[in-house]
């Protein structure tokens, strides 16, 4: 049974900060990954996604990478701003295109 | 294009009430999917369907949970009768296909906040 793992659950940082977020997967036979935003009381925002083939994806200040024999991947936020807190989750794909989500960072970017 | 919509946005019940709650995906989706997440968690996948047809319900409590999606259309969950612990978000989600990369990306509605007290 795949069971996706984020750390660290909480994380606090002044604006301007660069980050990483972790992701690790135990059952290395994926489609692909994706990243989610997630802001109170709102549902889920597509980030990134990358295929099982693709090492790393990039969009703006953002940019995930993976490695899929390891079971992880990281998402890193470059120049961290206010706006971007949020919780952040991550989920890996299987067969019938389902996901199975990590349990979120939350992260809070203060001015 | 309009996305997936939801109904309540809330609702407080008491344990052994009943209650259902609404989904109508994007236009012309033929997946739709209804996900569970408990304060603090990520989603869990309760239930998947594919126009009118259940492809997996592995993770869906039968003996208080049930789901329908008649027409291929909209989608209507229910609990019956509710615990503390079902407590959560229920978010709603849809895409074009169940195919893992043309056509599978989700959209999801806004969800469900669930009290039961």
């Amino acid at each position: 049974k795949q069971e996706v793992t984020q750390i660290p659950a909480a994380l606090s940082v002044p604006e301007g900060e660069n980050l990483v977020l972790n992701c690790s997967f135990t059952d290395s036979a994926i489609y692909n990954l994706q990243w989610f935003r997630q802001d109170p009381g709102k549902g889920l925002t597509s980030l990134l996604l990358i295929q099982s083939s693709q090492r790393e994806q990039t969009s703006g200040r953002l940019n995930a990478s993976l490695d899929k024999s390891s079971g992880r991947s990281t998402l890193y936020i470059a120049a961290s701003q206010p706006g971007d807190s949020a919780t952040y989750l991550c989920a890996v794909r299987r067969a019938g295109n389902m996901l199975t989500f990590g349990g979120g960072t939350r992260l809070m970017v203060k001015p | 294009e309009a996305g997936v919509a939801q109904s309540p946005r809330y609702k407080i019940i008491e344990k052994r009430q009943s209650v259902a709650f609404w989904c109508n995906p994007i236009s012309g989706h033929a997946t739709l999917y209804w996900y569970q997440q408990i304060l603090g968690q990520g989603p869990k996948l309760l239930i998947q369907f594919q126009n009118n047809g259940v492809v997996d319900d592995s993770q869906l409590p039968k003996d208080r949970f049930s789901a329908e999606r008649l027409k291929g259309v909209d989608s209507t969950l229910k609990i019956q009768p509710a615990k503390l612990e079902d407590s959560a978000v229920y978010l709603c989600a849809s895409s074009l296909t169940f195919s893992t990369s043309e056509g599978g990306g989700y959209t999801f509605g806004s969800g469900t906040r669930l009290t039961v007290v």
